[in-house]
């Protein structure tokens, strides 16, 4: 079935670094991709989004690209902020049916 | 509109009561889904319907667990009997259509003891 796979936290990060975390995904046809963060004690929410391949999803200085030959769907800041600890979680939606399914998340704590 | 509303969203319970976690999804979503999210399984998907019919429920651990959406704004996850391992933060989410983003509500922590 299909699947997706992130990259083992927690990832520790200084203020003002690199951050990227990677997110690889198995899936027939051709999924919808999403990164969602989860801050302690709420909901996910949407970070960012991109529904085919080669395309850019953007917001709050976070990126990802749709790279349907590599199947992946990294995402990347380049200088976290402190306000950025939480948990992302990468997913995808199956084109046909609609199944949104997760990856096991990857915490980020970023230090002052 | 006010999200997705999950209640409760705290529950204690005793092993082998009766549990029912309810959703009121976003008005106009057609897509509902159930997760359970803990330390060692991470989010699990459970069940999701569509326009209120559910189409994939190959995540519900067992058949202690069901689900329901009698209408578009009201759906249940109910654990009967429950168990300590049942003990997690349920989700409930809605997308508006296929492959768009889903709003999840703010979980239902479940303990049972």
């Amino acid at each position: 079935g299909n699947s997706v796979t992130q990259m083992e936290g927690p990832v520790t990060l200084s203020e003002e670094a690199f951050l990227t975390i990677n997110c690889t995904y198995t899936a027939t046809g051709y999924p919808s991709l999403f990164w969602y963060v989860q801050y302690p004690g709420e909901g996910l929410q949407l970070l960012l989004k991109a529904t085919k391949a080669d395309d850019k999803g953007s917001n709050k200085g976070f990126e990802a690209t749709y790279r349907k030959e590599t199947t992946s769907f990294h995402l990347e800041k380049g200088s976290v902020q402190v306000s950025d600890s939480a948990v992302y979680f990468c997913a995808l939606s199956e084109r046909q049916g609609g199944k949104l399914i997760f990856g096991q998340g990857t915490e980020l704590s970023v230090k002052p | 509109d006010a999200g997705v509303i999950q209640s409760p969203r705290h529950e204690v319970t005793e092993m082998g009561q009766e549990v029912t976690l309810r959703c009121k999804p976003i008005s106009g979503h057609d897509y509902l889904f159930w997760y359970r999210q803990t330390m060692m399984r991470g989010l699990e998907l459970l069940i999701y319907f569509n326009n209120n019919v559910p189409i994939d429920d190959s995540g519900m651990p067992e058949d202690r667990f069901s689900a329901k959406m009698p209408n578009a704004s009201f759906s249940t996850l109910k654990i009967q009997p429950s168990e300590p391992r049942d003990s997690a933060v349920y989700f409930c989410a809605s997308s508006l259509m296929r492959n768009t983003e889903a709003f999840f509500g703010q979980g239902t922590r479940l303990t049972v003891v």
